[in-house]
């Protein structure tokens, strides 16, 4: 069974911090994406990663998946309260099946 | 901007009731599925389509069912609701690298 971890769980801090987000597997992702999900509704893509080592950005956002296609983090630079929400990695099986996995969840919080 | 809908977004039902989530999405995408998530926690696999005529079960055992008659719709069935089955239900349409999510079915049995 093909798992995501990420971590932290949960994270609060002060606006103007810095933060990174990690998601890891053992196993390998024909590709993966990062969504922010907000209380009570679905998850919005904030970005695909499809190639090993590559680098994406996204204002103050930069997602990098891992050379192997098994990891990925997602760094935000000066946090400001719209962060808020959770954020979710989801990796592409590469079994054929089009199925994604999901990882467990990162709660961040950025207080005023 | 994804254009995909789900109705109701809200429900509160009795226990022992049928009922159908919606599921539509105007891009015309082949692969479709549905996710259940309980407030704050992961995403579990439900159900799936490659296309029309076309459904797998997920990785989370469900005691739904579905159907995939036109590329556009993708509704889910409860038989006979129950409390175990309260939960958020998030439909969602895929290409080849994006997946894209509707608002989400809020859905509590009483």
């Amino acid at each position: 069974t093909q798992l995501l971890e990420q971590s932290p769980q949960f994270l609060s801090i002060q606006e103007g911090e810095n933060l990174t987000v990690y998601c890891n597997s053992s196993s390998v992702f024909s590709s993966l994406q990062w969504y922010r999900q907000e209380p009570g509704e679905g998850p919005v893509l904030l970005v695909t990663v499809v190639t090993g080592g590559e680098v994406k950005k996204l204002k103050r956002l930069t997602f990098q998946f891992g050379d192997a296609r098994k990891d990925s983090s997602l760094h935000i630079t000066a946090a400001q309260p719209g962060d808020t929400g959770l954020y979710l990695c989801a990796g592409a099986t590469t079994s054929g099946t089009y199925k994604y996995i999901f990882g467990t969840g990162t709660r961040l919080k950025v207080l005023a | 901007e994804a254009d995909i809908y789900q109705t109701p977004r809200y429900l509160v039902i009795g226990t022992g009731k049928k009922i159908t989530l919606e599921c539509s999405q105007t891009m015309g995408h082949d692969k479709m599925y549905w996710y259940q998530q309980d407030p704050g926690m992961e995403l579990h696999l439900i159900h799936y389509s490659y296309g029309v005529n076309s459904t797998e079960k997920g990785d989370l055992s469900s005691e739904s069912t579905v159907s995939r008659i036109r590329t556009e719709h993708f509704p889910l069935t409860l038989e006979s609701a129950r409390p175990s089955h309260t939960s958020q239900y998030l439909c969602a349409s895929r290409t080849r690298y994006e997946q894209y999510f509707g608002p989400g079915t809020r859905l509590t049995v009483t």
